[in-house]
């Protein structure tokens, strides 16, 4: 069974850093794409980083510079450093494991996600 | 970037009811669109992908349609479980995501 579970959410001071941890089980982070997807409070999804079974990456714009996803092959285990952390970056973070299907990817598990608070 | 417009924003219903929640796309994109649904304090299920195809274990009630660049989501004969928020998501090169369509219980 794939479960995703995250970790390291945490209140943080604009400016500082945190690394979150996302322990997969039931598939290998190694041989799949595995995305972080945020939520601000009361708002809607917004993608934030992806590292493919190849391990490329991508992010996206809001994030570029200042978040950096990563993947531990032998814990089974996604990342996601972030740096300059500014209000804005406050959410609930959600790692999802992205199924590649004919036509696109599509986030087919998610964990139950952990929570960031940006404030000083 | 394309972007995922989905009317209506908010949506009050009956148990029994059949309602219908679009998504629009910016530009062309075939048929890669899912569908998810968000139970408040949860993390979204996928309900469909490649516009209509259901995932495995989602009831037959929800159903999708489409192509290019206008979407349908639609749940027929609404349950109490199906009271949730729901999202379109599309990937080109990076995946977005709808606003959300929040159904509420009339």
């Amino acid at each position: 069974e794939v479960e995703l579970v995250e970790s390291g959410g945490d209140l943080v001071q604009p400016g500082r850093s945190l690394r979150l941890s996302c322990a997969a089980s039931g598939f290998t982070v190694s041989g799949n794409y595995v995305s972080w997807v945020r939520q601000a409070p009361g708002k809607g999804l917004e993608w934030v980083s992806m590292i493919y079974s190849g391990g490329s990456t991508s992010y996206a714009d809001s994030v570029k510079g200042r978040f950096t996803i990563s993947r531990d092959n032998s814990k089974n285990t996604l990342y996601l450093q972030m740096s300059s952390l500014r209000a804005e970056d406050t959410a609930v973070y959600y790692c999802a494991r992205a199924r590649n299907q004919w036509l696109a990817l599509y986030f087919d598990h998610w964990g139950q996600g952990t929570l960031v608070t940006v404030s000083s | 970037a394309i972007q995922l417009t989905q009317s209506p924003s908010s949506l009050s219903a009956s148990v029994g009811d059949r309602v219908t929640i679009t998504c629009r796309a910016s530009q062309g994109i075939d048929s890669a669109l899912g569908w998810y649904q968000q139970q408040p304090g949860k993390a979204p299920k996928l309900l469909i992908f490649d516009a209509s195809t259901l995932e495995t274990g989602v009831p037959s009630r929800f159903s999708g349609g489409g192509s290019g660049t206008d979407f349908t989501l639609t749940i027929t004969s609404l349950q109490p479980e199906d009271f949730a928020t729901y999202y379109c998501q599309q990937f080109n090169s990076y995946p977005t995501f709808g606003q959300g369509t929040r159904l509420e219980i009339k």
